[in-house]
């Protein structure tokens, strides 16, 4: 079934250890997104990518980076994750105006 | 700015009563409305969405929304909830000239025997 697949579900790391987490999509869709979830909060948009076009949303620090080296896939860098960081991390696709597809998240855990 | 208030942050209510999540929204552009469900630990699921057409508009599981353009609501119903309807629900909205979803804050509905 065409889907958005992350990887890894659960990632635990240390405080101020590089952290990748990665997305894949089979539907095709041109633009894909990084969502940060907080407990009982809303996703908070991180950044997104229309084809390469990358879009950084004005308050995501600087300490997250991503990457899309291709249509079918999108990094989530965290350079310096600190304690605060610790949250699901959500990827989403949507072929333009309309539904965004999401992937199960990935769970990050700073110690 | 466009904004998504979700009047209720937690709606309990009984096996297999009647439900109605309320959702407002301020916008004074065309706009695609949606509700996505969330289930523990997992990621957001599209219930339904309204882009143009019929105001009432029927998804997954049994839930349904009305588009009501002169209230700015979409609240999102379900004449008979069942235990495993218990999940965060958040209603969004994208405006017609942007990609981005603005999400409300989540209804926890919590469905008790």
């Amino acid at each position: 079934d065409a889907m958005v697949i992350q990887n890894p579900r659960y990632q635990v790391t240390q405080f101020g250890k590089p952290v990748t987490l990665s997305c894949s999509q089979t539907l095709n869709h041109n633009v894909m997104y990084w969502y940060q979830q907080k407990s009982s909060q809303a996703p908070k948009l991180l950044f997104h990518y229309y084809d390469k076009d990358f879009n950084n949303e004005a308050d995501t620090p600087d300490n997250f980076q991503s990457r899309r080296p291709n249509t079918s896939f999108c990094f989530l860098d965290i350079r310096s994750p600190g304690l605060g960081d610790a949250a699901m991390y959500l990827c989403a696709t949507s072929p333009g105006l309309a539904e965004q597809f999401f992937g199960p998240g990935t769970r990050l855990t700073v110690l | 700015a466009q904004s998504v208030t979700q009047l209720d942050s937690q709606v309990p209510v009984f096996e297999e009563a009647p439900v109605e999540l309320r959702c407002n929204y301020s916008s004074s552009v065309s706009v695609y409305l949606f509700w996505y469900v969330q289930y523990p630990n997992q990621g957001l699921q599209l219930l339904l969405k309204y882009l143009s057409g019929s105001t009432l508009v029927k998804g997954i599981n049994g839930f349904e929304a009305e588009f009501n353009k002169s209230q700015t609501s979409f609240h999102l119903r379900k004449p008979s909830v069942h235990i495993s309807d218990t999940a965060e629900y958040f209603c969004a909205v994208i405006r017609d000239s942007s990609y981005k979803l603005i999400f409300g804050s989540g209804t926890r509905l919590l469905v008790r025997p």
